[in-house]
């Protein structure tokens, strides 16, 4: 079945590592998304693309970075600047075309050691 | 910014039809409104979309008023299972950004 694969499902960070979440799709989509949920607040955007090896910051990019080399991946590290990390992460996807719904991962959530 | 106002929480007994507003006075004519839901701990799922006309599909129905300001998701019989936040969001024409707000959080009573 097509969908969007996020890994790991947990995942832990000792103070002062980079650590990368994975997100992969083979909906043959554009447009991909990382968005941020902190407890019981909506989701945030951090960065999005919407086509290979280009890709824009979101609300709250400062901390993070991403790479596009290939359509289906869109991986997101979390750098030592990002000063609060501990968060649910989630990964989507859709078509270029505001017609068509967006896609979610199953989310990976962060914590600090 | 695509911003969307919804109430916090809502309430609804099982089996009763379920009434989930939002404003959106900032839409453009081109405009499609989505709705999604998140269960916890998982990512959002999609719920139903619209442009200008009612929408209907086997999980929802989709009302749209006539200045396209607001809309109204309807859950003709909520379940236990609909217990969720519901967000409602519109997509620009370029929808190069997505907002999602902190959506309605509907308990539902048994």
């Amino acid at each position: 079945d097509g969908g969007i694969t996020q890994s790991p499902k947990y995942l832990f960070r000792k103070e002062g590592q980079n650590v990368t979440l994975s997100c992969e799709q083979n909906l043959n989509h554009d447009a991909m998304y990382w968005y941020r949920q902190d407890p019981g607040q909506g989701l945030r955007l951090i960065y999005y693309s919407q086509i290979v090896n280009d890709f824009q910051k979101g609300d709250i990019a400062e901390g993070y970075s991403v790479s596009r080399e290939k359509k289906e991946s869109f991986p997101l590290t979390v750098t030592s600047a990002q000063k609060n990390p501990t968060a649910f992460y989630l990964c989507a996807s859709n078509p270029r075309d505001s017609n068509q719904p967006q896609h979610f991962g199953d989310g990976t959530r962060l914590s600090i050691l | 910014d695509a911003k969307t106002t919804q109430p916090n929480s809502m309430e609804s007994n099982e089996e009763e039809p379920v009434h989930l507003p939002c404003n959106h006075s900032t839409i453009s004519g081109t405009d499609y409104i989505h709705w999604y839901r998140q269960l916890p701990s998982q990512g959002p799922e999609y719920v139903i979309h619209g442009l200008t006309s009612n929408v209907n599909n086997r999980m929802a129905s989709l009302a749209i008023a006539e200045d396209r300001k607001s809309s109204t998701l309807i859950l003709h019989r909520a379940t236990l299972r609909d217990a969720a936040v519901y967000y409602c969001i519109f997509l620009p024409y370029n929808f190069n950004k997505f907002y999602f707000g902190s959506g309605t959080k509907l308990n539902v009573k048994p």
